[in-house]
């Protein structure tokens, strides 16, 4: 059975330090999502995207963060300068025209 | 705005014990509901899900029904097994072309042999 797929799945980077999250979603979905949970606290939406553009977004998701679909199969959350705060485990999600969203293993993020 | 709210955890129970875990919404308009399930190292599965009033889902033993008077979806299993032991999180789908999920807060279910 297809699965969606995140890396890494451990990350410890400097506060001010630019991260990459990769995520490769199921080959025929066509909706994107990430979401991130700190710890203790609820899942939270941070933005969708769709047809290669953002379809979506939460107060969350400013100007630190960016999305891409660079070649079709990886799905990428980029935070340009983290802080103490974005310190959380974040979800890649997927699905087709409809409401069951497939979630990957998640990728843990800790801002020293 | 929209929101769900869960009952508190974690919830302690013996193999074979009857399972509730409450849920309820807040919502504008008519949601689609869920429930999702995180086994220990994984990511987020769905478990089961409603669309509309009175429908019920069912997966794995579990069940939840759509109760659009009291604006619930609590989830039941007549008999949880260690395997069981998980956190459960209810979320909810607008259906006014929003595609977010809303979460609830968690609920950690811990199943003792």
């Amino acid at each position: 059975e297809p699965e969606v797929t995140q890396t890494p799945s451990h990350q410890v980077t400097q506060m001010g330090q630019e991260v990459i999250l990769r995520c490769v979603p199921i080959s025929n979905h066509l909706y994107f999502y990430w979401y991130r949970q700190i710890l203790g606290q609820k899942v939270e939406f941070l933005v969708s995207f769709y047809n290669n553009e953002i379809s979506e977004k939460s107060e969350i998701f400013d100007d630190q963060f960016s999305v891409e679909r660079p070649d079709g199969s990886n799905f990428t959350l980029k935070i340009r300068s983290t802080k103490l705060e974005d310190s959380a485990m974040y979800f890649c999600a997927g699905g087709l025209l409809g409401e069951t969203q497939y979630f990957g293993p998640g990728t843990r993020l800790l801002v020293l | 705005g929209d929101s769900v709210t869960q009952m508190e955890g974690p919830v302690t129970l013996s193999e074979e014990a009857f399972l509730t875990i409450n849920c309820t919404y807040t919502a504008t308009g008519y949601p689609s509901l869920f429930w999702y399930v995180q086994y220990p190292g994984e990511g987020l599965q769905l478990l089961l899900k409603a669309t509309k009033a009175d429908d019920k889902g069912s997966n794995k033993g579990f069940e939840a029904t759509y109760r659009k008077e009291t604006t619930s979806f609590h989830l039941e299993k007549g008999s949880v097994q260690v395997s069981d032991s998980a956190v459960y999180f209810c979320a909810l789908i607008l259906d006014t072309g929003r595609r977010a999920l809303t979460f609830g807060s968690g609920t950690r279910l811990q199943v003792q042999p």
